[in-house]
């Protein structure tokens, strides 16, 4: 079955280290997208991308990277120069612009810092 | 400026008894909008869509939404809810400008809790 696949579903990060959360999506969409989830605050969009080889900041990118090498794959990297990582991470993805058919999330990524 | 606004952090409901979500936006183009269900520690599920066309739509279990342009809303109803509708709903729109390239936009959640 198609679907978007977030890895690891748990992930706990010391103070001061990089940590990577894993996105693939078999779907064959162009675009894919990066939503932090904090309570009460909805989902806050940190990194897009439309096509393969191209991303763009959301929202609240500081702190953040990603990469677009596959058009399957969009790995976030949480950096240690993001002072709150604490949240539930959400990938998503959609077929492009504008997508009547709405984006398709994978099951999210719960970051702890300890 | 906030494009989606949920009137309600949380709505309390007793199992069997409707439930309205508020959900108003801020555009006077065209948009889409759509309502997503997330049940805990999972990813957002889409429940329902209004693209064009007739302005109630409606979902597979139960739950309809009604886009109206003069008020600028998409509240979502049920007119009987189950123990099993507890969870966080949230409202999004894709707005139709040259410079916003159709990305969803969400408003803040909606949580739903359904008791005996």
């Amino acid at each position: 079955d198609g679907g978007i696949t977030q890895s690891p579903k748990y992930l706990f990060r010391k103070e001061g280290q990089n940590v990577t959360l894993s996105c693939e999506q078999n779907l064959n969409h162009d675009a894919m997208y990066w939503y932090r989830q904090d309570p009460g605050q909805g989902l806050r969009l940190i990194y897009y991308s439309q096509i393969v080889n191209d991303f763009q900041k959301g929202d609240i990118a500081e702190g953040y990277s990603v990469s677009r090498e596959k058009k399957e794959s969009f790995p976030l990297t949480v950096t240690s120069a993001q002072k709150n990582p604490t949240a539930f991470y959400l990938c998503a993805s959609s077929t492009g612009f504008p997508d009547s058919a709405g984006y398709t999330f994978g099951s999210g990524t719960r970051l702890t810092v300890v | 400026a906030q494009s989606v606004t949920q009137l309600d952090s949380q709505v309390p409901v007793f199992e069997e008894a409707p439930v309205e979500l508020r959900c108003n936006y801020s555009s006077s183009v065209s948009v889409y909008l759509f309502w997503y269900v997330q049940y805990p520690n999972q990813g957002l599920q889409l429940l329902l869509k209004y693209l064009s066309g007739s302005t109630l739509v409606k979902s597979i279990n139960g739950f309809e939404a009604e886009f109206n342009k003069s008020q600028t809303s998409f509240h979502l109803r049920k007119p009987s809810v189950h123990i099993s509708d507890t969870a966080e709903y949230f409202c999004a729109v894709i707005i139709m400008t040259t410079d916003s390239w159709g990305k969803l936009q969400f408003g803040a959640g909606t949580q739903v809790v359904v008791t005996p």
